[in-house]
C-alpha cells in the first residue's frame, strides 16, 4: 500500500528559528508537490518539484527532493508567525491520482 | 481571471437530504477532482473525471455522485446515504495532455454541516 508520511505532524517553533519537515513515501514517483492550507482555508500551492535534485526556494521556505531516498524536505528559515499554517506534501505515483501526506501543523511563536 | 469557483461555501443540510455542491473551472483543465477533509485530517479522494461524459470513484466514493456534462464543470451530490458529510468539500482541477507540472489547483472549498 502506497504510504506518504510527514514528520513531525505537529511543530511549535520560535520566531527566528529554523527547522525542516520531512515527507516520506513509499512507491516510485518522479514528482512531489508541496501545499499550505491556512485554517478554514484551502490548499495553496508552494512548490513543485518534478526531479531528482530538484530545489526550490521562495522566502523562508527552501523545498528539496531525492527521489532515490523516496523523500522530500521543506526547511524553514528564521521562521516568522505569517508562516503558521498546515503543510501537505503529495506525490503522484505513476498511472495514479495524487496521494497526500496527514500534514503537518506549524506554529510560529513569537 | 482563471481559477475554480466553488459553491456554496457554507452549506446546512437536514438529515435525509440531497444537496449538491458545485465546481467550475476556467482554466481549460481536463481533470477534475473532488475531495473530502475531516477536521484535523488530510484529504481523501471521493471523485474524479479526466474526460467529459466520463469520472471514476475514488477512495471514498460510496454516498456521493458526480457528473461531468461540460468541461468546465463538476458537480458533486451529497446523498442521504452518506452517513457522516459533515466535512470540508474541496474541488480541484489539472492539467493531463501537454508539458505541465500536473498541479492540482484547488476552489475555496464548501462547508458541509449536517443539522
Amino acid at each position: 500500500e502506497l504510504k506518504v508520511e510527514q514528520n513531525p505532524l505537529f511543530l511549535s517553533m520560535q520566531e527566528g528559528k529554523n527547522y525542516t519537515i520531512y515527507c516520506n513515501y513509499s512507491t516510485t514517483s518522479d514528482r512531489l508537490y508541496w501545499y499550505r492550507q491556512d485554517p478554514g482555508k484551502s490548499l495553496e500551492s508552494l512548490f513543485v518539484l518534478l526531479s531528482n535534485g530538484a530545489v526550490k526556494q521562495e522566502g523562508r521556505l527552501m523545498a528539496s527532493l531525492d527521489t532515490k531516498a523516496r523523500l522530500s524536505t521543506l526547511h524553514i528559515t528564521a521562521a516568522v508567525h505569517d508562516l503558521s499554517a498546515t503543510y501537505f506534501c503529495a506525490v503522484v505515483p505513476y498511472g495514479q491520482n495524487f496521494v497526500f501526506g496527514p500534514g503537518t501543523r506549524l506554529s510560529v511563536l513569537p | 481571471d482563471g481559477g475554480i469557483t466553488q459553491s456554496p461555501k457554507y452549506l446546512f443540510r437536514k438529515e435525509g437530504q440531497n444537496v449538491t455542491l458545485s465546481c467550475e473551472q476556467n482554466l481549460n483543465h481536463d481533470a477534475m477532482y473532488w475531495y473530502r477533509q475531516d477536521p484535523g485530517q488530510g484529504l481523501r479522494l471521493i471523485y474524479y473525471s479526466q474526460i467529459v461524459n466520463d469520472f471514476q470513484k475514488g477512495d471514498i466514493a460510496e454516498g456521493y455522485s458526480v457528473s461531468r456534462e461540460k468541461k468546465e464543470s463538476f458537480p458533486l451530490t451529497v446523498t442521504s446515504a452518506q452517513k457522516n458529510p459533515t466535512a470540508f468539500y474541496l474541488c480541484a482541477s489539472s492539467m493531463i495532455a501537454g508539458a505541465n507540472t500536473g498541479e492540482l489547483f484547488f476552489g475555496e472549498g464548501s462547508r458541509l454541516t449536517v443539522l
